[in-house]
């Protein structure tokens, strides 16, 4: 079965940097899309970015463009996401999903990773 | 960028009654690439329905979807105790794939 879990949430000072990871297994990772999206606490989903399969391929939401990164490592069957320059406002749980080639939607998600940025 | 808009923001009812849900896009997804999400408190968002009138695997056929260009509707036939949770709308056809604001069905 699917499984994505991620990890490299934690408290970080606004400006600062942090890495996510999504270990993805149950499927062949490097076939499929894979996405980002946040929540804020008590807040709806924020859809992040997506990376095509094979990493060719990126978009972000104008609100992290140009501070975050999404890549990908096939041979890892992992997800990343790199987060520069973050804010407050950044504050969120953080969800890798799959991209779903039939359904064309998000089929599976993680069970997500708190990022606090605080100082 | 394609804006979603859910109405109502909360829906009260009772176990038994059936539940509508609404989903409007600011623009007409010619594909028809809208998905509805259910969340349930502590978890992650599940895919309940795809391609806007699809149901993923395992979803009870209590939960239907219809609709197309710019309106959308989720429709649980009889709400069951479970059903109670927040459900998202998605656009899947244009980047960015944007999220309605949610509505939460509450007891």
């Amino acid at each position: 079965q699917v499984h994505l879990v991620e990890s490299g949430g934690g408290v970080v000072q606004p400006g600062r940097s942090l890495g996510l990871s999504c270990a993805a297994s149950g499927f062949i990772f490097s076939s499929y899309g894979m996405h980002w999206v946040r929540q804020a606490p008590g807040k709806g989903l924020e859809w992040v970015a997506v990376i095509s399969y094979d990493g060719s391929n990126k978009y972000y939401a104008d609100s992290v463009k140009g501070r975050f990164t999404i890549s990908r490592d096939n041979s890892k069957n992992t997800l990343y996401l790199q987060m520069n320059s973050l804010r407050a406002e950044d504050t969120a749980v953080y969800y890798c999903a799959k991209w779903g080639a039939v359904t064309m939607s998000l089929d599976y998600w993680g069970q997500g990773t708190l990022v606090t940025v605080s100082s | 960028e394609i804006v979603l808009t859910q109405s109502p923001g909360t829906l009260s009812l009772s176990p038994g009654e059936r539940a509508t849900l609404s989903c409007r896009a600011s623009q007409s997804l010619s594909d028809n690439y809208l998905a509805w999400y259910q969340q349930k408190p502590g978890q992650s968002p599940r895919l309940l329905i795809y391609g806007a009138s699809s149901r993923f695997t395992g979803i009870p056929d209590r939960f239907s979807g219809s609709g197309s260009g710019t309106d959308f509707t989720l429709t649980i036939s009889t709400l069951e105790p479970e059903d109670f949770a927040v459900y998202y709308c998605q656009q899947c056809n244009n980047v960015p794939y944007s999220f309605g604001q949610g509505t939460k069905l509450e007891i």
